[in-house]
């Protein structure tokens, strides 16, 4: 089993439709990251949190540390939200365990 | 502020050879961090280096090593080359100190061929 596991592992949407991607991990964490990766490797890290919420633009990101998960939320969602969702477990210093990311399409 | 660089951006090696990649990180962060991802392993952390001192190690092979230098910029070898070293090879910079959970700033990664 993973330390580190996301659901779905791919997700095709409509513009419009809000979107969720779960993660679940199984290791004691300082902080919960996630990435947006587009094709040709580049990774943007989009939230870093270790509690409650937090929000940008049209994305959402939430966590439950009793419970060990966290989801990020796309709202409104548009083509250029296509990419992989990346979620990663904070260990130590900025040494990151990877899920294994999840390949969003947004059709038009 | 200029972002993570990475260079070179695209590498043919053989079998065996070695390799070196470098990073220079975003002005003012310490720490520098290195990333092996594959279709198979998926992303996959190799070392974290701070303040020239290798603070972190993931699970490779000691043919992977690196190291970094007093101007923060980082450097990853890789060894006697096998064909499953082949993969993006993505750097990333922090403040991080102290060992404290930071943002990371990722390079736009080295992409390595081996054959």
């Amino acid at each position: 089993k993973n330390e580190v596991e996301q659901s779905p592992q791919n997700l095709t949407a409509q513009e419009g439709e809000f979107i969720t991607i779960n993660c679940s991990y199984s290791v004691g964490i300082s902080a919960l990251h996630w990435l947006q990766q587009h094709p040709g490797g580049g990774i943007v890290s989009l939230f870093m949190l270790s509690s409650g919420k937090k929000k940008h633009g049209r994305l959402i990101a939430t966590i439950n540390i009793q419970e060990k998960h966290s989801s990020l939320h796309i709202t409104a969602s548009h083509p250029r939200d296509s990419a992989v969702y990346i979620c990663a477990a904070g260990v130590s210093g900025s040494r990151l365990t990877f899920g294994e990311g999840t390949q969003l399409t947004v059709n038009p | 502020k200029a972002g993570v660089t990475q260079t070179p951006r695209y590498l043919i090696k053989t079998r065996g050879q070695q390799v070196t990649l470098s990073c220079s990180p975003i002005s003012g962060h310490r720490s520098v961090s290195w990333y092996q991802q594959t279709p198979g392993q998926g992303l996959q952390f190799l070392f974290e280096y701070f303040s020239e001192t290798q603070r972190n190690k993931g699970n490779f092979p000691g043919r992977f090593s690196g190291r970094q230098f007093s101007n923060s910029r980082s450097e990853m070898n890789v060894s006697t080359l096998e064909l499953g070293d082949s993969a993006l090879y993505l750097c990333a910079s922090s403040h991080a100190d102290r060992g404290n959970q930071q943002t990371q700033y990722f390079g736009p990664g080295t992409r390595l061929l081996v054959l």
